[in-house]
């Protein structure tokens, strides 16, 4: 358990609904990061918080996406009008000093 | 922008072998790079932290080295074990607090 909690685990909607995804990080950890990760690849990057403030989002985030941090504290990641491409494990990285910690991941299937 | 791979995508040995894992970056200006285990379904557990000014890190039957200069880092799993089955990933921190990862090693030890 690296601290990091991931809300839901598991989530299956059908195309077209809009889904929310909760994260919360190691209390003292100012970094959060949103990935998603398709099956066999690497983690790709989607959005990047110093504290509250949202300071990179990647091409990947389409306008469907958006994700808060409001008090710096927990994270919300929302999908709108879900996709079937959309399916994949999205994981949340909490980070203090140097060192990442990951959360278990929701795993969203769009059906 | 920073790219990362990894060689072999898929690795299959008996147990009890040595083996080595691969990762190749293509900017030297890194903070760290993180190697990290994934199970099936599952989110990543950190399994080695190499800070740029360090040259290799060593826990239990692991060890990652890291060479900056020629954009390369590899992890060494001596006396392989069939719970060692698992994908590897590397990730590359960057001056701009991104996480960057390859596409990971799928590591299968047969008892």
């Amino acid at each position: 358990d690296t601290g990091v909690s991931q809300d839901p685990r598991h989530k299956i909607t059908k195309r077209g609904q809009n889904v929310t995804f909760r994260c919360d990080p190691i209390s003292e950890h100012n970094r959060l990061y949103w990935y998603r990760q398709t099956l066999g690849q690497g983690p790709e990057f989607l959005t990047y918080f110093q504290n509250e403030a949202q300071l990179e989002k990647s091409r990947l985030l389409s306008d469907r996406f958006s994700a808060e941090r409001p008090k710096g504290s927990f994270s919300t990641l929302e999908i709108q009008r879900t996709e079937q491409g959309d399916s994949a494990m999205y994981l949340c990285v909490t980070g203090w000093g140097t060192e990442a910690f990951f959360g278990q991941g929701t795993r969203l299937t769009v059906v | 922008k920073q790219e990362v791979t990894q060689i072999p995508a898929a690795l299959s040995v008996p147990e009890g072998e040595n083996l080595v894992l691969n990762c190749s970056f293509t900017d030297s200006a890194i903070y760290n790079l993180q190697w990290f285990r994934q199970d099936p379904g599952k989110g990543l557990t950190s399994l080695l932290l190499i800070q740029s000014s360090q040259r290799e890190q060593t826990s239990g039957r692991l060890n990652a080295s890291l060479d900056k200069s020629s954009g390369r880092s590899t992890l060494y799993i001596a006396a392989s074990q069939p719970g060692d089955s698992a994908t590897y990933l590397c990730a590359i921190t960057n001056a701009g607090n991104m996480l960057t990862f390859g596409g990971g090693t799928r590591l299968m030890v047969k008892p």
